[in-house]
């Protein structure tokens, strides 16, 4: 099974921040990489696919990039909407995998 | 608009059985995978596997294998995932998701999640 690694697993912040979650990969996934918010009692959304492609209807200050085994969700200036917890996912291959999660709240 | 839509929360004893149903609308649906996810309580998202509605194909998460039975009916466009030997562990919100048939693709919808409780 493919591992995702996902850091910080919890991180606070203020509104206006910009925050960074990075999500490594136990082997290639090519750019098979999706990032989701989850906030409780709420279905997850995604918000990035493809590692970097914005999900019609995100927000404009969430982007992805990749770089060598590393991929990074960056939200340029927090929202107060944003404070969730935040998932990758691979789906280069089965058995679909997720990130144990980087729970974000407010400083 | 396209909807995933899910029974209601179901209370179980260790050792039986629970099936979850998800209807879908607002899209074809033998055009899509759905797939099953679930999160307990305090923990991340799991897997369990996903469903060709076209022809019934499925895939499991080999922790899953023997438990977990996938089956849809194309007539009413609903999935169903049936959950059996119910243990304490299995305790959590259980959701249903699609994605595009293939490899690669994102849960660009999900269903409102239903919460299975197992205890004595």
């Amino acid at each position: 099974d493919i591992q995702m690694t996902q850091s910080p697993s919890s991180l606070s912040a203020s509104v206006g921040d910009r925050v960074t979650i990075t999500c490594r990969a136990s082997q290639s996934i090519a750019t098979y990489l999706n990032w989701y918010q989850h906030k409780p009692g709420k279905a997850p959304q995604v918000l990035i696919y493809h590692s970097s492609t914005l999900q019609s209807g995100a927000p404009s200050r969430f982007s992805g990039s990749v770089s060598g085994p590393d991929f990074t969700l960056t939200i340029s200036s927090l929202q107060p909407e944003d404070f969730a917890t935040y998932y990758c996912q691979q789906t280069y291959r089965t058995p679909i995998t997720f990130g144990q999660g980087t729970r974000l709240d407010i400083k | 608009q396209v909807q995933l839509v899910q029974s209601g929360a179901e209370v179980k004893k260790p050792g039986a059985s629970v099936k979850v149903s998800c209807k879908a609308s607002g899209y074809t649906f033998i055009d899509y995978y759905i797939h099953w996810v679930r999160q307990a309580p305090g923990q991340g998202l799991e897997w369990l596997g996903w469903i060709s509605p076209n022809n019934g194909a499925t895939i499991y998460e080999q922790k899953f294998q023997g438990r977990v039975t996938m089956s849809r009916d194309t007539s009413i466009s609903t999935a169903y995932m049936e959950l059996s030997k119910l243990r304490s562990d299995d305790t959590a919100i259980y959701y249903c998701a699609r994605s595009r048939v293939g490899t690669g693709y994102n849960n660009d919808y999900w269903g409102q999640g239903t919460l299975v409780t197992v205890s004595s």
